[in-house]
């Protein structure tokens, strides 16, 4: 079965501290994953994968297959990070998103 | 190139009423996914359709159901509606199916329906 987990629902941070959005995932096969980010009042958007190892919007994550995680990274947060952040798992069959955590930077 | 869009955004239906939702997809794109969206859940797999076939299908009643037509614009379609049905229905497109490959999903606004 495909699982993804991001415990924690909210996280509040101040603008400059370094960011960790956690997401865990559960799926016996090879998985491809996402994080896609729901800014305020704008539609769900891809916002990295794990396989294009790039950084986006300052923000990085690695994949870590032992310990099955996917963690979300930015050194340093900005205002304009609030939103909702979604882990998503792509399996061989379907696209399985966590819970969401909602990020606030607070100024 | 014009994003995703879903007719209607906002609905208010009572109990044992059913509805359709419609989705737009991206020009090109043939995979059609829907998700449904709520506080509680959080955001769940619904069904994807690709060149008019259900591919997938995630854990919902029959009360829900979907079609897609060969211009892949899609439908779906919830019967003897329930006050738990209120949610945003996300529907979301992408080039091609998701089975075994990559292929970034693009969101529209969803509709938001509210079961009385």
């Amino acid at each position: 079965a495909q699982r993804v987990t991001q415990p924690e629902k909210l996280l509040s941070v101040f603008k400059g501290a370094p960011v960790e959005l956690k997401c865990n995932y559960s799926y016996s096969g090879s998985p491809e994953l996402f994080w896609y980010v729901q800014y305020s009042r704008q539609r769900l958007q891809l916002l990295l994968r794990h396989i294009s190892r790039e950084s986006i919007k300052g923000f990085t994550a690695d994949l870590n297959k032992g310990e099955t995680s996917f963690h979300l990274k930015k050194p340093f947060a900005q205002e304009e990070d609030s939103a909702m952040y979604y882990c998503a798992l792509q399996g061989a069959q379907k696209l399985v998103f966590g819970q969401g955590t909602r990020l606030t930077i607070n100024p | 190139k014009a994003g995703v869009t879903q007719t209607p955004r906002y609905l208010i239906k009572t109990r044992g009423q059913q509805v359709t939702l419609s989705c737009s997809p991206i020009s090109g794109h043939r995979s059609v996914s829907w998700y449904q969206q709520t506080p509680g859940q959080g955001l769940q797999f619904l069904f994807e359709y690709f060149s008019e076939t259900q591919r997938n299908k995630g854990n919902f009643p029959g009360r829900f159901s979907g079609r897609q037509f060969s211009n892949s614009r899609s439908e779906m379609n919830v019967s003897t509606l329930e006050l738990g049905d209120s949610a945003l229905y996300l529907c979301a497109s992408s080039l091609a199916s998701g089975r075994g490959s990559y292929n970034e999903q693009f969101f529209g606004p969803g509709t938001r329906l509210t079961v009385l």
